[in-house]
């Protein structure tokens, strides 16, 4: 099946900072999607972006689906921003697979 | 907006009881899925639904795991005779079809 590669695994950032997460997968998807995990648990959905580019807010997200990576980029990051970033890709309409993650830490 | 409601939220029980987890997707929302997830990993992939139909149960889901969707609905997820490393957080999502899928907020089992 599909494997799913993130980096960094984990990630320290000053308040206000930029970054970028990195997603890559082992073949042709049909769905690509980034989440957010809270602290409580919860995984809120980010961006569903199986190619092209879109943004919202001081996020955005880019899919080069021919290269088979996705990009997830925080501007100006906030400590609100902390937690783990996942992304999770399938093909042909199956289960969607989770990469490890990238645990980000913004600190004050 | 009603999202993907999972009950109970926590759950503590001893080595050996039976466990049943609840999962209302969101209404008309033909898939419905399992996952479980242990500190530091990410999510691993249980069973899906396409509407009443269980399409595909990893392996993960051993004899003990049963899930069941009546009527294309609501989903429960039972665990029988649970050990200590069924401890994890039982994570439920629903969506249509080749789109975007939604988690609940997850059910936490902790086996004692």
């Amino acid at each position: 099946g599909i494997q799913v590669e993130q980096s960094p695994p984990d990630l320290i950032l000053q308040e206000g900072a930029n970054s970028t997460l990195r997603c890559n997968f082992s073949d042709s998807v049909n769905n690509l999607q980034w989440f957010h995990q809270n602290p409580w648990g919860q995984l809120i959905n980010l961006f569903y972006i199986p190619s092209g580019t879109k943004q919202n807010g001081r996020l955005s997200a880019t899919t080069v689906a021919t290269e088979r990576y996705s990009l997830l980029y925080i501007s100006s990051s906030q400590t609100t921003d902390s937690g783990v970033y996942f992304c999770a890709a399938n093909t042909g309409f199956q289960k969607l697979v989770f990469g490890t993650g990238t645990r980000l830490l913004v600190s004050p | 907006d009603t999202g993907v409601s999972q009950n109970p939220r926590h759950k503590i029980t001893k080595r050996g009881q039976n466990v049943t987890f609840r999962c209302d997707p969101i209404s008309e929302h033909n898939r419905l899925y399992w996952y479980r997830q242990t500190l530091g990993q990410g999510p691993e992939f249980l069973t899906y639904f396409q509407n009443e139909a269980q399409l595909e149960k990893s392996r993960l889901l051993s004899d003990r795991f049963s899930a069941e969707r009546p009527k294309g609905s609501f989903s429960t997820l039972e665990i029988q005779r649970t050990e200590q490393g069924d401890s994890a957080m039982y994570l439920c999502a629903s969506g249509h079809t080749g789109n975007t899928i939604y988690f609940g907020e997850g059910s936490w089992l902790t086996v004692v």
